[in-house]
């Protein structure tokens, strides 16, 4: 069964930080990856996704994320994180799964900025 | 366009209680799903509906019902509460025709239930 791991439970980090958080998913057929984040007390919302093309993904708030397909991993990163960074952070998958596209989300991922 | 709306935002339930958490959606998507996120869990995937008329069961179905009389609602019944359905629970949308897995998702804000 399709897969998604996210080995990074929490995460803390100073304001100017680099920030990297590991997602792989286990899936042989086509996939497309999404990165989702939840600030405290917000429902779900889309950071950036990956169809196909370029490997290196840009989404909002500057983050961005690689697909590296002979990894099966879709990290996300951002250059210098900031404290209103501090959220829950979500990789996806959405694969063919008996005929139905079915989103498989990782554990998620806690966040905190210290200002 | 309100998009994903659930409601309540907060119940506190006995064990044996039932309820209906309600969703509905204004963006006329085909697909609708319920999600529990637990601490440490994630996200799991109760019940799903590719349409009106049609569901489906996901990872966690068990003590939890679902219909889809409409395309814009999608509730979620639970029968007789149990303290493990403790949990906040979204409801989600997307596209579903032609799309190839490349929709977003929608999310509602969710409702936070507490079963004693």
């Amino acid at each position: 069964a399709q897969s998604v791991s996210q080995h990074n439970h929490h995460v803390i980090l100073s304001e100017a930080a680099s920030l990297e958080l590991g997602c792989n998913y286990s899936y042989g057929g086509t996939v497309n990856l999404f990165w989702y984040v939840q600030y405290p007390g917000q429902h779900l919302q889309l950071l950036l996704k990956y169809f196909s093309g370029d490997p290196l993904v840009k989404g909002i708030k500057g983050f961005e994320a690689e697909f590296i397909k002979s990894k099966f991993s879709f990290n996300l990163r951002k250059p210098s994180v900031q404290w209103s960074d501090t959220a829950e952070y979500f990789c996806a998958v959405n694969a063919k799964t008996s005929g139905t596209y079915k989103y498989i989300f990782g554990t998620g991922t806690r966040l905190k900025v210290l200002a | 366009n309100a998009g994903v709306t659930q409601t309540p935002k907060f119940q506190v339930l006995k064990t044996g209680q039932s309820m209906t958490l309600q969703c509905a959606q204004d963006m006329n998507h085909e697909y609708m799903s319920w999600y529990r996120q637990d601490p440490g869990m994630g996200l799991r995937l109760i019940h799903y509906s590719v349409g009106a008329g049609i569901t489906d069961q996901g990872e966690v179905p068990n003590g939890y019902n679902v219909s889809r009389s409409t395309t814009e609602d999608f509730p979620l019944r639970l029968l007789s509460a149990a303290p493990s359905q403790t949990s906040v629970y979204f409801c989600a949308s997307r596209r579903l025709a032609g799309g190839r897995g490349k929709e977003t998702q929608y999310f509602g804000p969710g409702t936070r239930l507490l079963v004693l």
